[in-house]
C-alpha cells in the first residue's frame, strides 16, 4: 500500500472551510485514495474516496492532483461537530493502513 | 439502515485468560476486517473475512483469531491475554474486499 503523508494538526474557524492536505506520491494505478475521521471514543467513519476524478458528497469534497501524488478533503461548512483525527489511506483491494491522521480543530 | 455491531462495548479480564468479541455486519455486507487500536500503535489490521474465508492476516501472534459465519456474523478470539492486549477493538464491513468499510464503535477491552 502507498504510504501517505499528512499534517499533523490544523485548525479550522467555525463556518468556514476545512481544506485537509494529503501526500500519496507512491499510489499506484488501482489504488483508491480513502478519506476516513474519527471522532473520540468512536469507530473511524467513512467520509469519501476517489480514484483520479474529483468526488462530492453530503460530507466533503475530494480534490485529486492530475498525477494522483496527492489529494485535498474539502469540508466546505466546518461545524464543532467536524472536530476529530482525519485519515487519509490509498488502498486497492487490500486491507486500510492507518497513518497517525490530521487532528482538525475546529475554533468557534 | 443498522450500522456495525459490536458486543460487548466494554470487557475487563486478567492475563491468562481468553476472550472473544463479537460482530454483526450491516446488513447485506459480506466482507468483515477486525483492527486494534491502541495509543502508542495507533490502528492496526488484525483480519479480514470474505465469505467465510479469511482473506488477509496481520502481523498479531496466533493468540489472535477469528472466524466469520455463513451469515456473515464475525468473532474474534484472543488466548492467553497480556497486559498489551489492552486496546479498543474495531470491526469494520463492506459489501465486498474493494468497497469502502464501515466500522463499528468498538469493543474496549482492558486486561488487569
Amino acid at each position: 500500500d502507498a504510504k501517505t503523508t499528512q499534517p499533523t494538526s490544523m485548525d479550522c474557524a467555525e463556518g468556514r472551510a476545512a481544506n485537509l492536505p494529503c501526500n500519496h506520491s507512491t499510489i499506484s494505478g488501482n489504488e483508491y485514495v480513502y478519506w476516513y475521521r474519527q471522532i473520540h471514543s468512536q469507530g473511524p467513519q467513512y467520509i469519501i474516496h476517489g480514484l483520479k476524478n474529483n468526488e462530492t458528497n453530503e460530507m466533503a469534497s475530494l480534490i485529486i492532483t492530475e498525477d494522483r501524488k496527492s489529494s485535498t478533503l474539502i469540508l466546505p461548512h466546518a461545524t464543532l461537530r467536524d472536530t476529530a483525527v482525519y485519515y487519509c489511506m490509498a488502498s486497492g483491494n487490500t486491507p486500510l493502513v492507518f497513518g497517525k491522521g490530521t487532528r482538525l480543530s475546529v475554533i468557534a | 439502515k443498522a450500522g456495525v455491531t459490536q458486543t460487548p462495548r466494554y470487557l475487563i479480564k486478567t492475563r491468562g485468560q481468553q476472550v472473544t468479541l463479537s460482530c454483526s455486519p450491516i446488513s447485506g455486507h459480506r466482507s468483515v476486517s477486525w483492527y486494534q487500536q491502541t495509543p502508542g500503535q495507533g490502528l492496526q489490521f488484525l483480519f479480514e473475512y470474505f465469505s467465510e474465508t479469511q482473506r488477509n492476516k496481520g502481523n498479531f501472534p496466533g493468540r489472535f483469531s477469528g472466524r466469520q459465519f455463513s451469515n456473515s456474523r464475525s468473532e474474534m478470539n484472543v488466548s492467553t491475554l497480556e497486559l498489551g492486549d489492552s486496546a479498543l477493538y474495531l470491526c469494520a464491513s463492506s459489501f465486498a474486499p474493494d468497497q469502502p468499510q464501515h466500522f463499528g464503535d468498538g469493543t474496549r477491552l482492558s486486561i488487569l
